[in-house]
């Protein structure tokens, strides 16, 4: 089955330091890549996201870049905020009409960040 | 506002004792679906529905039950709660279900039963 692995948080970093939380899947087919966030107290909110290989998301100084040949999807931010803190969530979607799998997300375990000022 | 709305935000309640969280979206979305959120397992998929009436289990349906009467609703009943269910739940929903559409989530809802 599908399955998505993130580096184990949680991260602390300083303010304008530079970010980056590995994640990388495993999919039986071509899945589409995510990633949310969720700031505290709050729902998932898309970050990002890339439906084919070599696809750049980006939003907010964010970046990831889908790669096949490393089943890979790291999330990267040069200078981050203290505003940044939060889980974020890599995520894929492989969903074909009538599959068991039909518009599921399947998550990582979610990496904690908290920046300092 | 397009949203995903979920109530109540914060529920405690006891073994057994009949609860439903209620789920609504405002985009005219097709698909629905409730996730459950524990430490370390990131987010798992409940049920899941396609459109109204039309409604399939995901990866931890056990416990949980679904209706899809209307296409703005999508109601999770847990019909003799359990401690082990006692998780943040979060509803979310997208035009379709295909695999380049965007969720989007609801609030959550933070249950504990006791």
């Amino acid at each position: 089955g599908n399955s998505v692995t993130q580096m184990e948080g949680p991260v602390t970093l300083s303010e304008e330091a530079f970010l980056t939380i590995n994640c990388t899947y495993t999919a039986t087919g071509y899945p589409s890549l995510f990633w949310y966030v969720q700031y505290p107290g709050e729902g998932l909110q898309l970050l990002l996201k890339a439906t084919k290989a070599d696809d750049k998301g980006s939003n907010k100084g964010f970046e990831a870049t889908y790669r096949k040949e490393t089943t890979s999807f790291h999330l990267e931010k040069g200078s981050v905020q203290v505003s940044d803190s939060a889980v974020y969530f890599c995520a894929l979607s492989e969903s074909e009409a009538g599959g068991t799998s039909y518009g599921k997300l399947t998550f990582g375990q979610g990496t904690i960040l908290t920046v300092h000022p | 506002e397009a949203q995903v709305t979920q109530n109540p935000r914060y529920l405690i309640t006891v073994t057994g004792k009949k609860l439903t969280v209620t789920c609504s979206q405002n985009m005219n979305h097709e698909y629905m679906s409730w996730y459950r959120q524990d430490p370390g397992l990131g987010l798992r998929q409940i049920y899941y529905s396609m459109n109204v009436e039309v409604t399939d289990k995901g990866d931890v349906p056990e416990g949980y039950k679904v209706s899809r009467k209307e296409k703005r609703n999508f109601p999770l009943i847990l019909e003799s709660p359990s401690p082990n269910q006692t998780s943040l739940y979060f509803c979310a929903s997208s035009l379709k279900g295909g695999r380049t559409y965007t969720q989007y989530f609801g609030p959550g809802t933070r249950l504990t039963v006791l």
